[in-house]
């Protein structure tokens, strides 16, 4: 069982949706938590980190639940230019460091 | 802004030759890791490092090495290259805290 796991999608959205991604993840001392954004081909580039009291950023929303043990990012009216694979990253727990853990990632396309 | 260099954006390889991949940052980070991305297994770790010298083993460390002789500094080494070692080679770097992981733009190795 992976330790953290995502939605591959692909969410295929209409231009101004609102959409939302989940991801889970199976170490309860998972220390800290991001959204990376990763277009075709390129790097992942940090989108946000997420914080216990959620946190927003322009139309988007992270928010962790750690007694259920997930992240969510909300996208409010997408644009074309969201498209893309978002991937959520845990830091996990092991002998004493941290260690970045990615889920597989989930697609997004947004239409006109 | 951190910036993450990776020698080669492609790369070529014949089966059997010694393979290394160069990784420098710029930011001073104390951490460094090696990840290798393909195609619906997401970015797995390979290998990471918290100081110079200083090394441990990822998820997959098969058929890989590692040096980190300077903090700026880490390297991929395929000891024998083979074709399942094809893949896109992702370093990234972090610093101590919650600030997330800054990758380079990666390279694709392809063994033929």
């Amino acid at each position: 069982r992976k330790e953290v796991e995502q939605d591959p999608g692909p969410f295929n959205v209409p231009e101004g949706a609102t959409v939302a991604f989940n991801c889970t993840y199976s170490n309860s001392a998972s220390q800290s938590f991001f959204w990376y954004r990763q277009d075709c081909r390129k790097e992942p580039k940090l989108l946000m980190s997420v914080y216990s009291s959620g946190n927003e950023d322009g139309r988007f929303t992270a928010q962790l639940n750690r007694a259920s043990q997930y992240i969510s990012l909300l996208i409010r009216d997408s644009k074309l230019s969201d498209s893309a694979t978002y991937l959520c990253v845990v830091n996990m727990a092991s002998g004493g460091s941290y260690i970045p853990t990615f889920g597989r990632g989930t697609s997004l396309i947004v239409h006109p | 802004d951190v910036k993450v260099t990776q020698s080669s954006r492609y790369l070529v390889k014949r089966t059997g030759e010694k393979v290394f991949l160069e990784c420098v940052q710029d930011m001073d980070h104390e951490n460094m890791f090696w990840y290798r991305q393909d195609p619906g297994l997401g970015l797995r770790l390979i290998y990471f490092s918290y100081d110079v010298k200083m090394k441990e083993k990822g998820d997959i460390p098969e058929g890989y090495s590692v040096s980190r002789e300077k903090k700026e500094r880490f390297s991929l080494i395929l000891e024998s290259a083979s074709t399942n070692q094809t893949s896109m080679y992702l370093c990234a770097s972090s610093t101590t805290g919650n600030y997330g992981y800054t990758f380079g733009s990666g390279t694709r190795l392809t063994v033929v």
